[in-house]
């Protein structure tokens, strides 16, 4: 069926490091793929997305491309901030269903 | 502000009690999802409705209840309420038509302790 793995964490690192959440999935046919965001006490909330292949979402520095040779969705930001600590989710969505992958945790720190 | 809203924000139960769990969107998306978050175990699907008067089940649905009689109110219950039901629940809705191309929007949560 389908589904997403996504690098497990937690991950932390120095504040303006180079930042990579690698995300790869499974499905049939064609689906889009999303970055979600989940702040400490809050739900998620979109972050970017790609509806097909080549496509590169990006949204607030964070900027991942769907690649589908590789099925790869790779979450990157060339310097983070204090501010981006949080839970990271891939997610798939084929038809009516969103497939959620279990999530990375980062912390940034100063 | 358009959105999701999810009540209560927080809530303990005794175990076998029962609670409903309310959820409503004013977006006029077609599609509503129940989530429960658990540590290390990301987000499972617990029940989801294509419109409504419609509902199926997704990946956890033992021991909830769901309904669908508008489009606007998704309400998830608790038939008797188990410790393993301890989790974080989120509600989640999106336009159908697009084929959920856009993704989901989520309410901020229901965090749920059964004692």
């Amino acid at each position: 069926g389908d589904s997403v793995t996504q690098m497990e964490g937690p991950v932390t690192l120095s504040e303006e490091a180079f930042l990579t959440i690698n995300c790869t999935y499974t499905a049939t046919g064609y689906p889009s793929l999303f970055w979600y965001v989940q702040y400490p006490g809050e739900g998620l909330q979109l972050l970017l997305k790609a509806t097909k292949a080549d496509d590169k979402g990006s949204n607030k520095g964070f900027e991942a491309t769907y690649r589908k040779e590789t099925t790869s969705f790779h979450l990157e930001k060339g310097s983070v901030q204090v501010s981006d600590s949080a839970v990271y989710f891939c997610a798939l969505n084929t038809g009516n269903q969103f497939y959620f992958g279990t999530g990375t945790s980062l912390t940034v720190i100063p | 502000n358009a959105g999701v809203t999810q009540t209560p924000k927080f809530q303990v139960l005794k175990t076998g009690q029962s609670m409903t769990l309310q959820c409503a969107q004013d977006m006029n998306h077609e599609y509503m999802s129940w989530y429960r978050q658990d540590p290390g175990m990301g987000l499972r699907l617990i029940h989801y409705s294509v419109g409504a008067g419609i509902t199926d089940q997704g990946e956890v649905p033992n021991g909830y209840n769901v309904s669908r009689s508008t489009t606007e109110d998704f309400p998830l219950r608790l038939l008797s309420a188990a410790p393993s039901q301890t989790s974080v629940y989120f509600c989640a809705s999106s336009y159908l038509r697009t084929g959920g191309a856009y993704g989901y929007t989520f309410g901020s949560g229901t965090r749920l302790t059964v004692v």
